[in-house]
């Protein structure tokens, strides 16, 4: 099985730079998955690590560690429609996907 | 554009009551999961499905089941819903092929009385 943590909350202002930590203990690794989440609406798709390393891809970058069970979603020069739920998910060998709780991220003008 | 559906996308349920959560997708994916999503617990897996005519248990399944007669269509049936199972219910489908991320239904809020 997979255990996700990320932070609860986290509040950041407008132009500003926020990093998401999740750390991972799974039984078997196969890509690790950031999703944002509007408030009523349904998660869509940010980024994929598969392999160790930094993913970049406009304002946001995602960081993997494998050995570490570490991974980071970077968001820069946030905006306020930023303000979101942000998934940390791993998937298995089984191609299921698990995910953790959520980071509320708040965005202050 | 439709890429994948769910109906209803609200309810209100008694107690002891069936219930059918219908997902439809017209991507050809051919992984479909369902998921329930409750506050601070995040999305949890409840079955998923890798292929047509086949089944598996996820994280939560206990009280639901499921189907996969076609690659489009991944039903969930609440047998006799509980309060318990008020919940936000999201659909989801994946090309294993690609990088499997998962694409989702705009959910499906069930409250059961």
């Amino acid at each position: 099985g997979q255990n996700i943590d990320q932070p609860t909350e986290m509040t950041a202002t407008e132009g500003a730079i926020v990093q998401i930590n999740c750390t991972y203990q799974t039984s078997g690794f196969n890509g690790l998955f950031w999703y944002q989440q509007h408030a009523g609406e349904a998660p869509t798709f940010l980024s994929y690590n598969v392999l160790d390393g930094l993913e970049e891809k406009g304002r946001f970058s995602s960081f993997l560690s494998r050995s570490k069970g570490y991974s980071y979603l970077l968001l820069k020069e946030l905006q306020m429609k930023d303000s979101a739920s942000y998934l940390c998910a791993v998937r298995d060998a089984d191609y299921k996907l698990s995910f953790g709780a959520g980071t509320t991220v708040t965005v202050r003008a | 554009i439709a890429g994948i559906t769910q109906a209803p996308t609200s309810q209100i349920l008694a107690a002891g009551r069936r219930m059918t959560l219908r997902c439809t997708q017209d991507m050809r994916h051919n992984a479909m999961y369902w998921y329930r999503q409750d506050l601070g617990l995040g999305l949890r897996l409840i079955h998923y499905s890798n292929t047509a005519g086949t089944t598996g248990k996820g994280e939560v399944p206990d009280g639901y089941s499921v189907s996969r007669a076609n690659t489009d269509d991944f039903p969930l049936t609440l047998a006799s819903a509980v309060p318990s199972q008020t919940s936000v219910y999201f659909c989801a489908s994946s090309d294993s092929a690609d990088t499997g991320e998962l694409f989702f239904g705009e959910g499906s809020r069930l409250t059961v009385l």
